[in-house]
Parts: C-alpha cells; sequence; structure tokens
C-alpha cells in the first residue's frame, strides 16, 4: 500500500480556503486517492475521492496532477466546524480493501 | 449513504473481564468489515479484516486470541476483547464497503470507547 505524507497540522481563520496537500510517491496504477474527515471520538467521514486531475463534490475539492505522486484538498471558505483530522488514503477502488490510515493533518479553524 | 452503528459507543471495565463491542450495517450487507483501534491523538491503527462466515485476518502484532472477532451474519460483526486490561483501553471503530459494484468508500461506525480500570 502507498504511504502518504501530510502535514501534521494546519491553522486558518475562519471564511479562508484551505488546502491540504498529500504526498504519495508509490502510488499505484490502480489506486484511488480519498479523504476522510474525523472530529473527536467519532468515526471517520468520507469526504471526497479521485483518480486524477479534478474532482468536486458540495463540500470540497480534490486536484490531482498528472503524475498523480501528491493531491490536494481544498475546503472552501472553512468555518469553525470543520475543525478535524484530514486523512488522505491511498488505495484500491474496490470497497473490500482496507485502508491504511496515515498520521492526517489536525486543521484547527479559529475566529 | 449507508448507515454503519456500534454498540456500546462507551463501555468501563474491571481489568480481567471480556468486553464484547458490535458492528452493523443498518441498511446494506457487508461480507467483510474492517476494525480498527485509535489511541488519543493517534491514527487509526487496522486490527483485522472480519470476513463473513469465515475467520478473520489480523494484521501482525494483533492477537487473535484476545480480540476474537465473529462474523455472525451479513449485517453483523462483533469484536471482543478477552481479559481486558487498561493497556487495551482505545478507541474501537468498526468499518464496511459500500454495497455494490465499487463504491469506493468505507462507512465508519460511530466508535466504541473502551476504559479498563
Amino acid at each position: 500500500l502507498a504511504k502518504t505524507t501530510q502535514p501534521i497540522s494546519m491553522d486558518s481563520y475562519e471564511g479562508q480556503e484551505v488546502n491540504i496537500t498529500c504526498s504519495h510517491n508509490n502510488i499505484a496504477t490502480n489506486d484511488y486517492i480519498t479523504w476522510y474527515q474525523q472530529f473527536p471520538s467519532q468515526g471517520p467521514r468520507f469526504i471526497i475521492q479521485g483518480y486524477k486531475t479534478k474532482v468536486t463534490n458540495e463540500v470540497a475539492s480534490l486536484f490531482i496532477p498528472a503524475d498523480r505522486k501528491s493531491s490536494t484538498l481544498s475546503l472552501p471558505r472553512v468555518s469553525l466546524s470543520d475543525t478535524a483530522v484530514y486523512y488522505c488514503l491511498v488505495g484500491g477502488y474496490s470497497g473490500n480493501t482496507p485502508l491504511v490510515f496515515g498520521k492526517g493533518t489536525r486543521l484547527s479553524v479559529i475566529a | 449513504g449507508a448507515v454503519v452503528s456500534q454498540h456500546p459507543s462507551r463501555v468501563i471495565c474491571k481489568s480481567g473481564t471480556s468486553v464484547k463491542i458490535e458492528c452493523r450495517s443498518l441498511d446494506f450487507q457487508a461480507t467483510t468489515m474492517f476494525w480498527y483501534r485509535q489511541f488519543p491523538k493517534k491514527s487509526l491503527m487496522l486490527m483485522a479484516t472480519s470476513n463473513e462466515g469465515s475467520k478473520a485476518t489480523y494484521e501482525q502484532g494483533v492477537e487473535k486470541d484476545k480480540f476474537l472477532i465473529n462474523h455472525a451474519s451479513l449485517t453483523l460483526s462483533t469484536l471482543t476483547v478477552t481479559s481486558a486490561h487498561p493497556e487495551d483501553s482505545s478507541f474501537y471503530i468498526c468499518s464496511a464497503p459500500g454495497q455494490g459494484a465499487d463504491t469506493g468508500e468505507l462507512f465508519f461506525g460511530e466508535g466504541s470507547r473502551l476504559t479498563v480500570l
């Protein structure tokens, strides 16, 4: 399984756009990139998934360059409630493959 | 989206006792479920893969006799922490893949916090 590297922590003011970059140099051809959000004492929650280029949904955008060795999660106009740990995971598209979590990025949004 | 529910959400037990945690897929069937544990301010660590109708697959370093996993039906997997000790105190989280053709998403339960006194 490809190893991921993310910043340990980030701070942002409310209303700003936050970009969290993840490195995954050893990503395999069949691997997808998935981001999860976790609040304290809760299970992780799926945010977004992509394979290449750009993916956008109602909560975030995911930018993946052509070489796919990194990806960037973009959260538009964050609020205090976006304070959480964000995990970047790389793995097979099939949900029957367990996801191995890295250390994640602890995002703190301040007023 | 699909819902995965865990019970209990919190449990406190005495050292030496056994504790069972249930993980249910409420509106879909899950032939596979994954169990994770998480220590404070740490990431999730995969413990084992639970397979309906067959033995669980444990990750290296996880004692299968201590963490008993049973996947008795397509909607229920249980994790039993046997002879619990304070070092087993942790946040245990289960997850299941969405049903259907490669949804690519894992659905996680709310987690179960175990405190062993």
